[in-house]
């Protein structure tokens, strides 16, 4: 089955600098990699997702690359700031028609200082 | 629109107890996945139904079972609780099955087995 790695489990920052999470997957099927946020006992939301026939996405600081030769697929913050401390979770899903299920990585937690 | 609500919030069963944990989704979904999040091992895959049917199972033993109503409602049961299925139990609501698009969390059902 799909498994994931995510790297690294934690990331400190000063405000302002970039950040940068990796996710390497086995499954060279999968087809679906969306990114998910979790702040301190809130539930997770998703910040970005990329599909299989794009190779990069942006969306004002966040952007998400994928490489599907070597499978592994990239967050990156740009100009940190401290509410985007955080945990963040990328995930894999090989969809078929209706099947498939999201398996995630075990997150990095990220530290913006001020 | 409301969002994805999950009941109790909390639990504290002990050791061979059993356990039933519900999730409304979000209006008009029909998909609801449920995962185990632990500090160690992120987010685990357990199961989604999708219009009362389980469309995919992950790797947990059988006292882990679930099922969905008509209305979407979803709930999980747990048998023979062990310590180590002390987590927290998040559902998440999708328009459509098969981890493909946006999953929409509940806050979680803290579950402690003493």
């Amino acid at each position: 089955g799909e498994n994931v790695e995510q790297h690294p489990s934690t990331l400190s920052v000063q405000e302002g600098d970039s950040a940068v999470i990796k996710c390497t997957y086995s499954d060279s099927a999968s087809n679906y990699f969306p990114w998910y946020k979790q702040e301190l006992g809130k539930r997770p939301q998703l910040i970005i997702d990329i599909r299989s026939n794009v190779g990069e996405k942006k969306d004002q600081r966040i952007a998400v690359t994928l490489n599907k030769t070597a499978k592994h697929f990239s967050l990156h913050i740009t100009e940190t700031q401290p509410e985007d401390s955080a945990v963040y979770f990328c995930a894999a899903s090989r969809v078929e028609g209706s099947q498939g299920n999201l398996i995630f990585g075990k997150g990095t937690k990220l530290s913006v200082k001020p | 629109k409301a969002g994805v609500t999950q009941t109790p919030r909390y639990l504290i069963k002990t050791r061979g107890q059993q356990v039933t944990l519900s999730c409304s989704p979000i209006s008009g979904h029909r998909s609801v996945s449920w995962y185990q999040q632990t500090p160690g091992q992120g987010l685990q895959f357990l199961f989604e139904y999708f219009s009362e049917t389980q469309r995919n199972k992950g790797n947990f033993p059988g006292r882990f079972s679930g099922r969905q109503f008509s209305n979407s409602r979803s709930e999980m049961n747990v048998s023979t609780l062990e310590l180590g299925d002390s987590a927290l139990y998040l559902c998440a609501s999708s328009l459509l099955a098969g981890g493909s698009n946006e999953q929409y969390f509940g806050p979680g059902t803290r579950l402690t087995v003493t």
